[in-house]
C-alpha cells in the first residue's frame, strides 16, 4: 500500500503527558499537512511542510503543539502537556506542490486524553 | 462569520433523487475549491475539484459562483453508496502559504 500512513492509530494518554504522532506521506509528494478533526466538524488545518520547510505554523493551536519533517519525508506532530480538550482525530495528508487542495489523507490517529 | 460554511444537514433522500449542496466562503481572494467525501470513521477523500467553468464527473456536478462566493455540488440519481458527509474545501493564499479551509460537512443519507 503506497498511501499515506499514520502511527499509532489510537493513543490513550493521561492529562499532562506528551504524545508524538508519525505520518508517512506518499513518497512522491513534497507537501505534508496536519489537521485536527473533532466530532461533527471538518478537518481543521494546523500546519504544513514543503519538503523539510515548515511553511505555515501560525494555525497550530498553542505552543504545546509542534511539528517536524527533518528529512523531507516522514513528519511528526508532538503535543506537550496534553489536556482533555486535545482529544480528537489527528489527520495527516500529502500532495504535490501546486495542488494544495488535492490532498490524500491518512487514516488518522485518534487521541484520547483522560 | 466562518470562513467556510455548510449546512450540516442531514439531507435524507430516496434512491434515485437529485440532491444539491451549497458551500459559502468569506474570503473573496480564495483561489481554488474542492469537494471531499468522508465516510463514517474514515478519512476524507477527494471527490472533485471545482473549476470556474463548472465540471462534471458522472452523476456529480460541481459549480463555482465567485460573485456570490459559493460552490455547489449536485448529485443525480442518488445511490445508497452516496451516503456520506460531503466537505467543501477552499484554498486561499496567506503570506506566501496556501491555506486549505474545510467546511464542517453536509451529511447525506440515501434510503431505499
Amino acid at each position: 500500500d503506497t498511501g499515506v500512513s499514520q502511527d499509532p492509530r489510537h493513543k490513550i494518554t493521561k492529562r499532562g503527558q506528551n504524545v508524538t504522532f508519525r505520518c508517512d506521506p506518499i513518497s512522491e509528494h513534497n507537501r505534508l499537512y496536519w489537521y485536527r478533526q473533532t466530532l461533527g466538524q471538518g478537518p481543521e488545518f494546523l500546519t504544513y511542510f514543503q519538503n523539510e520547510a515548515q511553511l505555515e505554523k501560525s494555525r497550530l493551536l498553542s505552543d504545546r503543539f509542534s511539528a517536524e519533517r527533518p528529512k523531507g519525508s516522514f513528519s511528526t506532530l508532538e503535543i506537550q502537556r496534553t489536556e482533555q480538550g486535545d482529544s480528537a482525530m489527528y489527520l495527516c495528508a500529502s500532495s504535490f506542490q501546486g495542488t494544495d487542495g488535492e490532498q490524500y489523507f491518512g487514516p488518522g490517529t485518534r487521541l484520547t486524553v483522560t | 462569520r466562518k470562513e467556510v460554511e455548510q449546512d450540516p444537514g442531514p439531507f435524507n433522500v430516496p434512491e434515485g433523487a437529485t440532491v444539491a449542496f451549497n458551500c459559502t466562503y468569506s474570503n473573496s481572494a480564495s483561489q481554488s475549491f474542492f469537494w471531499y467525501r468522508q465516510d463514517c470513521r474514515k478519512e476524507p477523500k477527494l471527490l472533485m475539484s471545482v473549476y470556474s467553468s463548472g465540471n462534471e464527473d458522472g452523476r456529480f456536478t460541481a459549480q463555482l459562483n465567485r460573485a456570490s462566493q459559493y460552490i455547489s455540488l449536485l448529485i443525480r440519481d442518488s445511490k445508497l453508496s452516496d451516503s456520506a458527509t460531503y466537505l467543501c474545501v477552499v484554498v486561499h493564499a496567506s503570506g506566501g502559504s496556501y491555506i486549505p479551509t474545510f467546511g464542517r460537512g453536509t451529511s447525506l443519507i440515501v434510503h431505499p
